[in-house]
């Protein structure tokens, strides 16, 4: 089944830095990539996702890059604010298996600090 | 998006009892999953939610443990059944939205077995 390994576990980075979060897959079928952002104390959230026929998608101060050669995608967060910090999860959607199922990467706790 | 409600919201529960969780959408949705984190942790997949039919179980989750129901296209329960301390954790229902490939998750419900 689908592997995905996310790096860092966790990130600080000072108000108004960029944060780049990375993650790999190992199912070259996947075609799908969301990206959620979770709270403490709250559900995950999506706040972007790919899909496999783009290679780059920008929604105001995020977006993401995928490589499909790769087989690596990254989240990208300019001018950090503080209500940025939270952990944010990449996921992989592999069409083999049931179609919709998603697989999750580890988590990177985001800290911005001011 | 779909809304998605589940109820229990929060709940302290004794080692060896069952517990049900609800997961009401607003419109009928093909796919229902459930998932579960564990504290810390990331998520994952414990089923997909059939409806019509016995859900299908991820690796490492059997039926006896969490018996799942799907009534309709709207509506599924999770039963934790025989609960330990290990079963502590925030289990999520989710959705596939209408354009077949956004999965958005349900408010979540916070158990804590003691």
């Amino acid at each position: 089944g689908e592997n995905v390994e996310q790096h860092p576990s966790t990130l600080s980075v000072q108000e108004g830095d960029s944060a780049v979060i990375k993650c790999t897959y190992s199912d070259s079928a996947s075609n799908y990539f969301p990206w959620y952002k979770q709270e403490l104390g709250k559900r995950p959230q999506l706040i972007i996702d790919i899909r496999s026929n783009v290679g780059e998608k920008k929604d105001q101060r995020i977006a993401v890059t995928l490589n499909k050669t790769a087989k690596h995608f990254s989240l990208h967060i300019t001018e950090t604010q503080p209500e940025d910090s939270a952990v944010y999860f990449c996921a992989a959607r592999a069409p083999t298996g049931g179609g919709n199922k998603l697989t999750f990467g580890t988590g990177t706790q985001l800290k911005v600090e001011l | 998006s779909a809304v998605i409600s589940q109820k229990p919201s929060r709940d302290i529960c004794q080692r060896g009892t069952s517990l049900t969780i609800q997961c009401q959408v607003d419109s009928q949705v093909t796919m229902m999953f459930w998932y579960r984190q564990q504290p810390g942790q990331s998520l994952t997949l414990i089923a997909t939610a059939n409806q019509g039919s016995e859900a299908t179980y991820e690796s490492g989750f059997v039926i006896d443990k969490f018996p799942i129901s799907r009534p309709n296209l709207t509506f599924s329960t999770l039963t934790v059944s025989n609960m330990s301390p290990e079963d502590s954790s925030i289990y999520l229902c989710s959705v596939v939205a209408g354009d077949g490939n956004t999965i958005y998750f349900g408010e979540g419900s916070w158990l804590t077995v003691v």
